[in-house]
């Protein structure tokens, strides 16, 4: 079946420990992408990859890391984390990066995240 | 900074009325148009893509989209119950990434 998996479905963590939530799809997507969802705020792009070793900044990168070094995967890495990164975060795939009739992004089944 | 913007809602419309939620964007440069649709506690999923001036129907949604007023609509004819969720508007330009709206909650009631 074509996903894109996100591990942990829930996480609960303190202030300042370090997390790493996880994406893969299997669906061979040459585009990935993070978003986070906040109430009032709608969806957020953290962090974007065009393929491999290809990263860059969305609109909210502060405080978080990403890294692709395989293609189907896309970690999203909080080395200290804050109160205020508490939020539902989306992983998402499409395989037209650069736009195309059919493009659509495949999003996984979130991650709800409470830093205390 | 693009500016995707929506009415938050909620859009509340009886069982079988048409529902129409609208969006409007700041960059002209825009060319792809998208409504997302997401239930609550579930990921987004899309229902209806727009390239060109005009509508474009697929089933009971129809979008629209008017590039010189710089808005894009979709309609729901016969609304369910089913389609009560968070409809999200995004919005690209070339190359770059999608730009979403806050979204527009709608509530179909029986």
């Amino acid at each position: 079946e074509a996903q894109v998996t996100q591990n942990p479905r829930y996480l609960i963590t303190v202030t300042g420990k370090k997390l790493t939530v996880t994406c893969s799809q299997n669906m061979n997507h040459e585009y990935m992408s993070w978003y986070r969802q906040d109430p009032g705020l709608g969806l957020r792009q953290i962090y974007y990859s065009m393929n491999v070793e290809v990263t860059d900044k969305g609109d909210v990168p502060e405080g978080y890391k990403v890294s692709r070094k395989e293609k189907r995967n896309f970690p999203l890495i909080l080395e200290s984390p804050s109160p205020n990164q508490t939020s539902l975060y989306f992983c998402a795939s499409s395989p037209y990066p650069e736009g195309g009739a059919n493009e659509k992004l495949f999003f996984g089944s979130g991650t709800q995240l409470s830093v205390l | 900074q693009k500016e995707v913007e929506q009415n938050s809602g909620p859009l509340s419309v009886p069982e079988g009325a048409i529902a129409s939620l609208n969006c409007t964007y700041s960059d002209r440069g825009s060319q792809s148009f998208f409504w997302y649709r997401q239930y609550s506690g579930k990921s987004p999923e899309l229902i209806m893509s727009i390239y060109s001036n005009g509508d474009k129907e697929d089933g009971r949604f129809t979008a629209q989209l008017n590039k010189a007023s710089q808005y894009v609509s979709l309609l729901i004819r016969d609304s369910q119950p089913s389609d009560s969720a968070t409809y999200l508007c995004a919005v690209k330009e070339g190359y770059s990434t999608l730009t979403f709206g806050k979204g527009t909650m709608l509530l179909v009631s029986p």
